[in-house]
């Protein structure tokens, strides 16, 4: 089946440093990539999204790469902040969902960004 | 200004008590969904519709119920038949297959 595995957490970092979340997925044929982050207490806003192979997504200083050939979606930043510390989550729309847009999440990585 | 509301932020009640959480989007989108979220995991859906009045089970629809009746509505009842409703609840809406969902700023529900 369809699934979603992120890096747990949390992710404690100093400002400015390099941050990775690593993901990787189970699908079959071709899905679109997404992540998507929450602050605390707020729904999820989208952050960057890859629909094909290779593609990569950007966003805000935010990066990730489709890699089909590892099945990954890893997100990085080269400098965090600290606005930048929420919950971020992977997230994966299978092919051929039959006309809507099912969303596979991953259980959310927590980042701490200290100053 | 598109987007989607949740109603009320903070919805408290008592054990055995139905309660309806409201979701309008003005985005245009023949999709929407209920997801829960509970501490520290992720999202699980609840139910879907992609058009009105027609509606689908999630993963885990026990003790909730939905209606469509308007493509700007899909509004979310627990029932006293869930047995842990204390949760966070999102809603959503989508265009079609292979977009993103846009989501609500959600309702935390506290069942006591």
């Amino acid at each position: 089946g369809n699934s979603v595995t992120q890096m747990e957490g949390p992710v404690t970092l100093s400002e400015e440093a390099f941050l990775t979340i690593n993901c990787t997925y189970t699908a079959t044929g071709y899905p679109s990539l997404f992540w998507y982050v929450q602050y605390p207490g707020e729904g999820l806003q989208l952050l960057l999204k890859a629909t094909k192979a290779d593609d990569k997504g950007s966003n805000k200083g935010f990066e990730a790469t489709y890699r089909k050939e590892t099945t990954s979606f890893h997100l990085e930043k080269g400098s965090v902040q600290v606005s930048d510390s929420a919950v971020y989550f992977c997230a994966l729309s299978p092919s051929g969902s039959g006309g809507y847009n099912k969303l596979i999440f991953g259980a959310g990585t927590r980042l701490a960004v200290h100053p | 200004d598109g987007g989607i509301t949740q109603s009320p932020k903070y919805l408290f009640r008592k054990e055995g008590q139905n309660v309806t959480l409201s979701c309008e989007q003005n985005l245009n989108h023949d999709a929407m969904y209920w997801y829960r979220q509970d501490p520290g995991q992720g999202l699980r859906l609840i139910y879907y519709s992609q058009i009105v009045n027609d509606f689908q089970k999630g993963d885990i629809a026990e003790g909730y119920s939905v209606s469509r009746e308007k493509k700007e509505s899909f509004p979310l009842t627990v029932t006293s038949a869930q047995k842990n409703p204390t949760a966070f609840y999102l809603c959503a809406s989508g265009r079609r297959e292979g977009y993103e969902q846009y989501f609500g700023p959600g309702t935390r529900l506290t069942v006591t």
